[in-house]
């Protein structure tokens, strides 16, 4: 059975400072999402990856991808209040059945 | 333009009565889906429904049934609600036709549903 692992699934940060959030899935999987959630709102898509070593980036935010290690990052540069919300990977396997990591809570602090 | 329009946004109603939330998208995917997330934001899809057949059934009860009359419509009918069906149920839509490129699932907004 796929299974995908969020780390850490709080954090609180400060403005300025840069952090990794890591998701590890158990089995290959071809498709990684990042979606972000605010308070009480839909899911938002961040970033598609679907290739090993695949790396997109928007704004603050940085995914990549690396399908030997079945691993996956979000890397947050310099943040800013704005980026305070849950971000969640999800991995689908062969299918559109996705999987969806815990979530990471992410609080930015002026 | 709402991409993936859910209905109600809010739903509260007492054990052991029917209810249904309704899903509409007009983003002319194929595929569209039910989702669950619990009270500690863990999301677990529920069903799936491709050109109006059902593709994936996750292991959810019986009193689940979804419907979908075509493709730009999946409703969830909930029989006999139980106070563990409180949640909020987030419909999401795709193409598949879109696979191997970005076959991203856009989501609703969300139907919060509290079972008194």
């Amino acid at each position: 059975e796929l299974k995908v692992e969020q780390n850490p699934l709080f954090l609180s940060m400060q403005e300025g400072k840069n952090y990794t959030i890591y998701c590890n899935y158990s089995t290959t999987s071809d498709r990684l999402y990042w979606y972000r959630q605010d308070p009480g709102k839909s899911l938002e898509s961040l970033f598609v990856l679907l290739s090993n070593g695949a790396v997109k980036q928007e704004g603050r935010l940085m995914a990549s991808l690396d399908t030997k290690a079945r691993l996956s990052t979000l890397h947050i540069t310099a943040a800013v209040h704005d980026l305070s919300a849950t971000y969640f990977c999800a991995v689908a396997r062969f299918t559109n059945n996705m999987r969806f990591g815990a979530g990471t809570r992410l609080t930015v602090k002026p | 333009d709402t991409a993936v329009s859910q209905t109600p946004k809010y739903l509260v109603t007492q054990m052991g009565n029917d209810k249904s939330i309704k899903c509409e998208q007009n983003l002319g995917h194929d595929t569209m889906y039910w989702y669950k997330q619990d009270s500690k934001k863990f999301l677990k899809i529920m069903f799936s429904y491709n050109n109006k057949e059902l593709i994936i059934n996750e292991t959810v009860p019986n009193r689940f049934s979804p419907k979908s009359p075509d493709k730009a419509h999946l409703n969830l009918h909930i029989n006999s609600l139980e106070l563990g069906d409180s949640a909020v149920y987030f419909c999401a839509s795709n193409s598949l036709r879109e696979r191997g490129k970005t076959d991203t699932q856009y989501f609703g907004p969300g139907t919060r549903l509290t079972v008194l």
